[in-house]
């Protein structure tokens, strides 16, 4: 199993660029989020995902959207990046949705600078 | 103030030592309490549940004290490979909402 898995590990753009960040699970779960961390801020959530078609908003959506085509993977987008958007970007996956956190797995991050 | 808080630390502690981590919650109708470690640049793992009754897993200890909204972290005889940060994670209100402290830096020095 690999797990959650998360592409590309880095990434720069400029602002105005778009991008998607692409999520993997092999763990057949149904519940998947993107976080992001920042210094100061702690994990915040961005959007997340009960199961497969659905998507929900979090605590931080704005400048953000995300498509749970396949069950296995989760796309975060950014239609026109930020300097703001500048973060570690955590994908997870749990069995089982909130609130049992101890069932979330999370990827390797992915570290986006927007210049 | 802030619904989870932890101090930031650094806690610098020897080998060998003894080192415990407090996370205070505001919201009394929190039902569930994580400890999670992330290593530098790494992603959030969990370390252990923490349960009504207290808790223990090998050198780790986890208690909730609900009186005093806390739960504490306890880490007997410290490795060098316990040096981290450690994340409070709480499961408040009745959305059920997945609140993260900043985390409380370990450094275990030899």
């Amino acid at each position: 199993n690999a797990g959650v898995t998360q592409t590309p590990k880095f990434r720069v753009l400029k602002t105005g660029q778009s991008m998607t960040l692409l999520c993997a699970q092999d763990m057949n779960h149904e519940y998947m989020y993107w976080y992001r961390q920042d210094p100061g801020m702690g994990l915040r959530l961005i959007h997340y995902s009960v199961g497969e078609g659905t998507t929900a908003k979090g605590e931080v959506p704005d400048g953000y959207n995300v498509s749970r085509l396949k069950k296995q993977n989760f796309l975060l987008g950014l239609e026109s990046a930020a300097p703001s958007q500048t973060s570690v970007y955590f994908c997870a996956s749990s069995y089982s949705g909130l609130p049992s956190g101890s069932l979330l797995y999370f990827g390797p991050g992915t570290r986006l600078t927007v210049t | 103030r802030k619904e989870v808080e932890q101090d930031p630390g650094p806690f610098n502690v020897p080998e060998g030592a003894t080192v415990a981590f407090n996370c205070t919650y505001s919201n009394s109708a929190s039902q569930s309490f994580f400890w999670y470690r992330q290593d530098c640049r790494k992603e959030p793992k969990l370390l252990m549940s923490v349960y009504s009754s207290g808790n223990e897993d090998g050198r780790f200890t986890a208690q909730l004290n609900r009186a005093s909204q806390y739960i504490s972290l306890l880490i007997r005889d410290s490795k060098l490979s316990d040096s981290a940060t450690y994340l409070c994670v709480v499961i408040a209100g009745n959305n059920r909402k997945l609140i993260w402290g900043l985390g409380t830096s370990l450094a275990v020095n030899p």
